[in-house]
């Protein structure tokens, strides 16, 4: 089944406190993308990236971190943490950047809802 | 930059129901437009797409169409069920998505 894993789905933590969440898919996905949702505010990108080692800033990225070392994984690392962060997190990933790239249809993962302390 | 602007919620409507999300666009290209769906604890799920002016996007009984004249692409639903109760997103792509605020709709039975 084609689908995009995050984990973990939920995470408490507390303030400095370093943690990664983890985003994998098994579509064979070049981009691959990183959302935070807030009430009120939708879905603001915090990092994506087009391939294997190659990732850019979103919207909002900062006190975040990401990697693509592989084409399937692209987690999301929260060196210090601050309850500012606390938000509702998600992955997602699509086929290719393109001349197309409008056209394609992001998959999204279920959430990772993390409280910061 | 492109942005989107979709009407505030929350909706609540009885079952049976006509319902529209109102969604307007700033875009400096030609973006493909999209309406996203949250079903309550899940991850967003695409609802329905379109890629050019004049599109008509439709999936269980939703439909959007594609107004470049004015920069719309409202969704619309003739009879809401209650399992249609979720947060809507409309959203653009140009290269990235960018994400309305979301519409939270309720439906009564």
């Amino acid at each position: 089944e084609a689908q995009v894993t995050q984990n973990p789905r939920y995470l408490i933590t507390v303030t400095g406190k370093k943690l990664t969440v983890t985003c994998s898919q098994n579509m064979n996905h070049e981009y691959m993308s990183w959302y935070r949702q807030d009430p009120g505010l939708g879905l603001r990108q915090i990092y994506y990236s087009m391939n294997v080692e190659v990732t850019d800033k979103g919207d909002v990225p900062e006190g975040y971190k990401v990697s693509r070392k592989e084409k399937r994984n692209f987690p999301l690392i929260l060196e210090s943490p601050s309850p500012n962060q606390t938000s509702l997190y998600f992955c997602a990933s699509s086929k290719t950047i393109t001349e197309t790239r409008a056209k394609n249809i992001q998959y999204f993962g279920a959430g990772t809802r993390l409280s910061v302390l | 930059g492109n942005s989107v602007t979709q009407m505030e919620g929350p909706v609540t409507l009885s079952e049976e129901a006509f319902l529209t999300i109102n969604c307007t666009y700033t875009a400096t290209g030609y973006p493909s437009l999209f309406w996203y769906v949250q079903y309550p604890g899940e991850g967003l799920q695409l609802l329905l797409k379109a890629t050019k002016a004049d599109d008509k996007g439709s999936n269980k009984g939703f439909e959007a169409t594609y107004r470049k004249e004015t920069t719309s692409f409202h969704l619309e639903k003739g009879s809401v069920q209650v399992s249609d109760s979720a947060v809507y997103f409309c959203a653009l792509n140009d290269y990235k998505l960018s994400f309305g605020a979301g519409t939270t709709v309720t439906v009564r039975a």
